[in-house]
């Protein structure tokens, strides 16, 4: 089966400029999750999609941030305006859903370099 | 919150030696232990999960041990091999019909597999 795509793979903004990414999980999957990664440090979540609606976001700032996941299928995250510490390799996963355990499989990422 | 600290940051062996990566967490609550495999400039891969029902699993190279009471689990690689060289990441998670699955990842270990 078709992994869980992601673009751009890279992108390079000034800092206060806008930035989006696009992610298409893997088909069928209910659940999307995007993650930041920094570089040196593991990912952690920003927001988590069961379908199109939002089951965690604790951790995304949304002063800047902001996601959505239109019909349940792709879903976008946008930076608005970004930092210098937004630079980072933003990660899409998806998974089957459901309440037991189900194996996130993780994009290629979008690295993101803000200058 | 949920927190998983991973040691060593790095590690370095001799091929065909044994490799052990540790790691802990707070919440008690949790119940599933994925280990990610990314190697340079790709996507995290599962390599091998553990629940918390069980106390160690294995798959040919690679096995999980979990110390549920003193709340650690550990990835054991045996007869490493260069090919092995990569970051490795725990994570916890809690699964069930309540819960969002979310992953808590460590911080990363770096391994180093000299031939």
């Amino acid at each position: 089966e078709a992994g869980v795509a992601q673009s751009p793979r890279y992108k390079i903004i000034e800092k206060r400029q806008s930035v989006a990414f696009w992610c298409n999980p893997i088909s069928g999957h209910a659940t999307l999750y995007w993650y930041q990664q920094i570089l040196g440090q593991g990912p952690k979540l920003l927001i988590q999609f069961q379908n199109n609606g939002v089951v965690d976001d604790s951790q995304l700032p949304k002063d800047r941030f902001s996601a959505e996941r239109l019909k349940g299928v792709d879903s976008t995250l946008k930076i608005q305006p970004a930092k210098l510490e937004d630079s980072a390799v933003y990660l899409c996963a998806s998974s089957s859903g459901g309440p037991s355990y189900n194996e996130q499989f993780f994009g290629p990422g979008t690295r993101l370099t803000v200058l | 919150g949920e927190n998983v600290e991973q040691h060593p940051s790095t590690l370095s062996v001799q091929e065909g030696d044994s490799a052990v990566i540790k790691c802990t967490y707070s919440d008690s609550a949790s119940n599933y232990f994925p280990w990610y495999k990314q190697e340079l400039g790709k996507r995290p891969q599962l390599i091998i999960d553990i629940r918390s029902n069980v106390g160690e699993k294995k798959d040919q190279r690679i096995a999980v041990t979990l110390n549920k009471t003193a709340k650690h689990f550990s990835l054991h690689i045996t007869e490493t091999q260069p090919e092995d060289s990569a970051v490795y990441f725990c994570a916890a998670s809690i699964i069930g019909s309540s819960n969002t699955g979310k992953l808590i990842f460590g911080q990363g270990t770096t391994l180093q597999v000299k031939p």
